[in-house]
């Protein structure tokens, strides 16, 4: 079975620019997760997608950060413009469905705003 | 919302000792628990959960307890090795609020051989 896949891996921006990341589920898992890692903190969630609707983004910053998940399947989380606090590691995650259902994280994306 | 506290931040032991971390929830919907094992510049990797339905679960040096009424779980590492040093992430997971997971700030175990 195919892992959760995320990219790129890498991203260095300076702020006030763009930049977008992009995730690919396990195939068949109806819960896609985005989550941002500080350096020296546990993951925080940004936004949770059921299918391709949006069950909780209560902590996601709307003024500058968005997501989509168009098909249900693959999803990009965009942020613009960044700022110096948005570097991160930038983790998606997915699961059969919600609640009680192990989560499969992908690699991640680092993003580090200069 | 979900409140995750988690403890130690950081925990070092000598190998073949034991290792415990706690974690409390302030949401009493919370109804699952995993723990997650994250290496340096690594996806974290679910190594154990519990559901609420349950006290205690084991999984060969790896444990975890769950005191429902005190609102509090814990990971159980028996016979340390150095290959068990990692951070260790745990999460509460409410089905009743969109499955939203919150997670703690971690656990920065060294194992020293």
């Amino acid at each position: 079975e195919a892992g959760v896949a995320q990219s790129p891996r890498y991203k260095i921006i300076e702020k006030r620019q763009s930049v977008a990341f992009w995730c690919n589920p396990i195939s068949g898992h109806a819960t896609l997760y985005w989550y941002q890692q500080i350096l020296g903190q546990g993951p925080k969630l940004l936004i949770q997608f059921q299918n391709n609707g949006v069950v909780d983004d209560s902590q996601l910053p709307k003024d500058r950060f968005s997501a989509e998940r168009l098909k249900g399947v693959d999803s990009t989380l965009k942020i613009q413009p960044a700022k110096l606090e948005d570097s991160a590691v930038y983790l998606c995650a997915s699961s059969l469905t919600r609640g009680r259902e192990t989560q499969y994280f992908g690699p991640g994306t680092r993003l580090l705003v200069l | 919302g979900e409140n995750v506290e988690q403890h130690p931040s950081t925990l070092s032991v000598q190998e073949g000792d034991s290792a415990v971390i706690k974690c409390t929830y302030s949401d009493s919907a919370s109804n699952y628990f995993p723990w997650y094992k994250q290496e340096l510049g690594k996806r974290p990797q679910l190594i154990i959960d519990i559901r609420s339905n349950v006290g205690e679960k084991k999984d060969q040096r790896i444990a975890v307890t769950l005191n429902k009424t005190a609102k509090h779980f814990s990971l159980h590492i028996t016979e340390t090795q150095p290959e068990d040093s990692a951070v260790y992430f745990c999460a509460a997971l409410s089905n009743t609020n969109a499955g939203k997971s919150t997670f703690g700030d971690g656990t920065t175990l060294t194992v020293k051989p």
